[in-house]
């Protein structure tokens, strides 16, 4: 079975410049994740989507940070405008449902440089 | 808010031996789950082990362990005969039960020396 599947792997941007980042979840899985994990820390939850509907974004910056989950399937993070404060690694997770009890299953995140 | 606390920015165990991770949370909620995930230099974070709140039985997978006890809000993670493919950063997380997002803690790095 196919894990999830990100693009790039890293990324280096200046300041005021816009990013998106790709992401394939595993196959039949509903619910999509995006984290964002800031150095020295855990990850944080961005924006949750069941098929391609949003079920939680409020921790979504949404004056710069937008998602979309087009067709249930993939999902692209923009970020526009970048600030140095968005370098980080961004990682997308799926899981069958968006339950507590259902495994949420990691892709290996896309680093991103802000400079 | 629910907030996850891990103590020890950095462990370190010789292969063979065991080693025990601290993790506190807080939460006023009585059903939940709490998660070990295990996140190598490749960055993939990989779920180690999982615990129901509502068991009271300590989860067990292979080498690695939990002692949960939810009074005292506490939930390591022991890992047995330790081997050198177990050195990662090593998070806490929690999740409510009716709830979306898996709310982690700051990690611990575990080292293992031959």
């Amino acid at each position: 079975e196919a894990g999830v599947a990100q693009s790039p792997r890293y990324k280096i941007i200046e300041k005021r410049q816009s990013v998106a980042f790709w992401c394939n979840p595993i196959s039949g899985h509903a619910t999509l994740y995006w984290y964002q994990q800031i150095l020295g820390q855990g990850p944080k939850l961005l924006i949750q989507f069941q098929n391609n509907g949003v079920v939680d974004d409020s921790q979504l910056p949404k004056d710069r940070f937008s998602a979309e989950r087009l067709k249930g399937v993939d999902s692209t993070l923009k970020i526009q405008p970048a600030k140095l404060e968005d370098s980080a690694v961004y990682l997308c997770a799926s899981s069958l449902e968006g339950g507590a009890s259902y495994e949420q299953y990691f892709g290996p995140g896309t680093r991103l440089t802000v400079t | 808010a629910q907030t996850v606390t891990q103590s020890q920015p950095e462990m370190s165990v010789q292969e063979a031996e065991t080693v025990t991770l601290s993790c506190t949370y807080d939460t006023s909620e009585s059903d939940y789950y709490l998660f070990w995930y295990k996140q190598p230099p490749s960055r993939q974070m990989i779920l180690v082990i999982r615990q129901e709140a509502y068991k009271q039985q300590n989860a067990t997978e292979n080498r690695f362990s939990v002692n949960f006890q939810k009074a005292a809000k506490s939930f390591s993670l022991k890992i047995s005969d330790s081997q050198l493919g177990d050195a990662a950063m090593y998070f806490c997380a929690y999740r409510y039960i009716s709830g979306y997002a898996l709310n982690f803690g700051k990690g611990t790095s575990l080292l293992v020396t031959p």
